[in-house]
């Protein structure tokens, strides 16, 4: 069964500082999505990770993928208060004939964030 | 409408009855996704359709759980008996081809 797993889950932050969320996962995949939720909102898809050592950035967020050591992590530069909310990092297992992904997404419990001024 | 459409957005019922939760896929996107999310947890998959057919449903946890999309396109997840269990937000996705998956606002359902 894969797991996926979250640290920190809770994370308080002042603005302007950074900090890393890491997720950990215990089966081979080389498709890692971030996604970010507000309180009674649906999913925000931040980040898409394709391959191993696949590095994205979008403003203050950075993610990067190791698939080797199965892990990924969500960056946060400088955090200002529009970032609190929780994040979740995903995992898609079932890469098929010729790399297809079946979207079969296992999550981990998810990181909430709050930014205090 | 441009995104994945759920109805209801929030549902309350009594333990026993029957619930109907309906989704609206973004236009063209062949693969359809249902997940239950709990309070405070990250999100489980229950069932995948491509096309019309049921691709994988073995994330639904028993047998008055029930998903159809008869015509490839909207899709119903069906709850049979329903337990104070099954309160949770229930959320469908889509996408194309493999692209990645687009999420609704979700159904929240309270079971008294």
């Amino acid at each position: 069964e894969l797991k996926v797993e979250q640290n920190p889950l809770f994370l308080s932050m002042q603005e302007g500082k950074n900090y890393t969320i890491y997720c950990n996962y215990s089966t081979t995949s080389d498709r890692l999505y971030w996604y970010r939720q507000d309180p009674g909102k649906s999913l925000e898809s931040l980040f898409v990770l394709l391959s191993n050592g696949a590095v994205k950035q979008e403003g203050r967020l950075m993610a990067s993928l190791d698939t080797k050591a199965r892990l990924s992590t969500l960056h946060i530069t400088a955090a200002v208060h529009d970032l609190s909310a929780t994040y979740f990092c995903a995992v898609d297992p079932n890469i098929g004939a010729g790399g297809t992904s079946y979207g079969k997404l296992t999550f981990g419990q998810g990181t909430i964030l709050t930014v205090h001024p | 409408g441009a995104g994945v459409s759920q109805t209801p957005s929030n549902k309350v019922t009594e333990k026993g009855k029957y619930v109907e939760l309906r989704c609206d896929p973004i236009s063209g996107h062949t693969a359809l996704y249902w997940y239950r999310q709990s309070l405070g947890q990250g999100p489980e998959f229950l069932i995948y359709f491509q096309g019309t057919g049921a691709a994988d449903d073995s994330g639904l946890p028993n047998d008055r759980f029930f998903a159809v999309r008869p015509e490839g396109s909207v899709s119903t997840l069906k709850i049979q008996r329903t337990e104070r269990g099954d309160s949770a937000v229930y959320l469908c996705a889509s996408r194309r081809d493999a692209g990645e998956l687009f999420f609704g606002e979700g159904s929240r359902l309270t079971v008294l």
